[in-house]
């Protein structure tokens, strides 16, 4: 099965400096990569994705890249600001199976310092 | 549109018990999925409902059980509580087994 990697478990920067997380992939099946917010006590919030045909795609201040050879993928934030501040999950999924499960990495701990 | 609901949110039981826990999607969804969310082990898959029908099923004991309704609405049970089954459920809606999954809010399992 899928298995996803995510670095690093936490981060801190200040505010205004932007902000790197970086998942890997063991299924080269894969085609969907969802990244998720997790605020304290909240429920995860979909914030980005990206399928395997695009390499590269912004909201804002957030974008994702897609590297398939290297079966990777990156979240960065820039200009972070203090609510940016959560946990955020990458997820992998596999549809060529019939399957829309979503494989997820452990997390990353953000705190933007103000 | 109302955001994907759970109830209820918070739950205590006791071992040996067993549990049900409700999730309705938004409206027009017609895919469930649920999760277990634990500090150890992260967010772990359950399984996926379509049209009444389980889709998939991730590793977990046959304790674990879930259903559908005609109205999307979908179920998880939990029998034979075991301490370790203490955690966050999660339920996620998608429409037609797309990719987008919204999450609910959980319900929060405590066994003792």
């Amino acid at each position: 099965g899928e298995n996803v990697e995510q670095h690093p478990s936490t981060l801190s920067v200040q505010e205004g400096d932007s902000a790197v997380i970086k998942c890997t992939y063991s299924d080269s099946a894969s085609n969907y990569f969802p990244w998720y917010k997790q605020e304290l006590g909240k429920r995860p919030q979909l914030i980005i994705d990206i399928r395997s045909n695009v390499g590269e795609k912004k909201d804002q201040r957030i974008a994702v890249t897609l590297n398939k050879t290297a079966k990777h993928f990156s979240l960065h934030i820039t200009e972070t600001q203090p609510e940016d501040s959560a946990v955020y999950f990458c997820a992998a999924s596999d549809s060529g199976a019939g399957s829309y499960q979503l494989t997820f990495g452990k997390g990353t701990k953000l705190s933007v310092i103000p | 549109k109302a955001g994907v609901t759970q109830t209820p949110r918070y739950l205590i039981k006791t071992r040996g018990q067993q549990v049900t826990l409700s999730c309705s999607p938004i409206s027009g969804h017609r895919s469930v999925s649920w999760y277990q969310q634990t500090p150890g082990q992260g967010l772990q898959f359950l399984f996926e409902y379509f049209s009444e029908t389980q889709r998939n099923k991730g590793n977990f004991p046959g304790r674990f059980s879930g259903r559908q309704f005609s109205n999307s609405r979908s179920e998880m049970n939990v029998s034979t509580l075991e301490l370790g089954d203490s955690a966050l459920y999660l339920c996620a809606s998608s429409f037609y087994r797309s990719y987008e999954q919204y999450f609910g809010p959980g319900t929060r399992l405590t066994v003792t």
